[in-house]
């Protein structure tokens, strides 16, 4: 079976311009979570998907950063504009939620994104 | 609110040593599930198990093996006779209450077997 599937792998680009992340999550999952991996932060959960549609957003930093699901099976996540301090590695997540059975999140091999 | 308290920031063990792994958590809630993720140096996160609040039954994969208890609110993963390819981060994670699927992740705690 397919799992989470990221693109690109890596990404290096110059401050100020725009920056965008896919994803496409397991087939019949119904969550879908964007995170951001640092040494200083740790893992922070930036956006999370139900069904399509954004339940919480409170971890995105800035209006700089943005969140799509346009449908069930495709993700983006972009940042416009980039700047240095937004590099990191991007994760994406799916899961099964069906209300109380939390079903394990599995993870994309996420998106190392270098701002110069 | 939800916490995940990984106290051991970094291990590091001889080839074949056991080692233990802490987990201590915070919720509310009287039903809950527990994760752990193993994030190897390659970077991919990786699930490893979800125990329910319900069994507190020791679970054991192989060279892994899990003991929960609910009286000290800990979720703790032990590997017996560790390999090299063991050496990762090991995440401990907790889902966040009535909010959906939203996991509250520990700091982690990172892992290095020695030859």
């Amino acid at each position: 079976d397919a799992g989470v599937i990221q693109s690109p792998r890596h990404e290096v680009t110059e401050m100020g311009q725009e920056v965008t992340l896919r994803c496409k999550p397991i087939s019949g999952h119904n969550s879908l979570f964007w995170y951001r991996q640092t040494m200083m932060r740790g893992l922070e959960l930036l956006i999370y998907f139900n069904n399509n549609v954004p339940i919480d957003d409170s971890g995105m930093p800035e209006d700089r950063f943005s969140a799509k699901m346009p449908n069930a099976s495709f993700s983006t996540l972009k940042i416009q504009p980039s700047e240095p301090r937004d590099s990191a590695v991007y994760f994406c997540a799916s899961s099964f939620w069906t209300g109380g059975d939390n079903q394990p999140q599995h993870f994309g091999d996420g998106t190392r994104l270098s701002i110069l | 609110a939800q916490k995940v308290t990984q106290a051991q920031t970094e291990i590091s063990v001889v080839e074949k040593e056991d080692v233990t792994l802490d987990c201590v958590y915070e919720t509310r809630d009287t039903t809950y599930y527990l994760f752990w993720y193993k994030q190897p140096p390659s970077g991919e996160l990786v699930f490893l198990i979800r125990r329910n609040s319900f069994d507190e039954q020791n679970e054991i994969s192989g060279r892994y093996s899990w003991n929960f208890q609910k009286s000290t609110s800990s979720f703790n993963f032990t590997i017996t006779a560790s390999q090299v390819v063991d050496s990762a981060v090991y995440f401990c994670a907790l889902p966040r209450g009535n909010a959906g699927n939203m996991l509250t992740f520990g700091g982690g705690t990172r892992l290095m077997v020695k030859p």
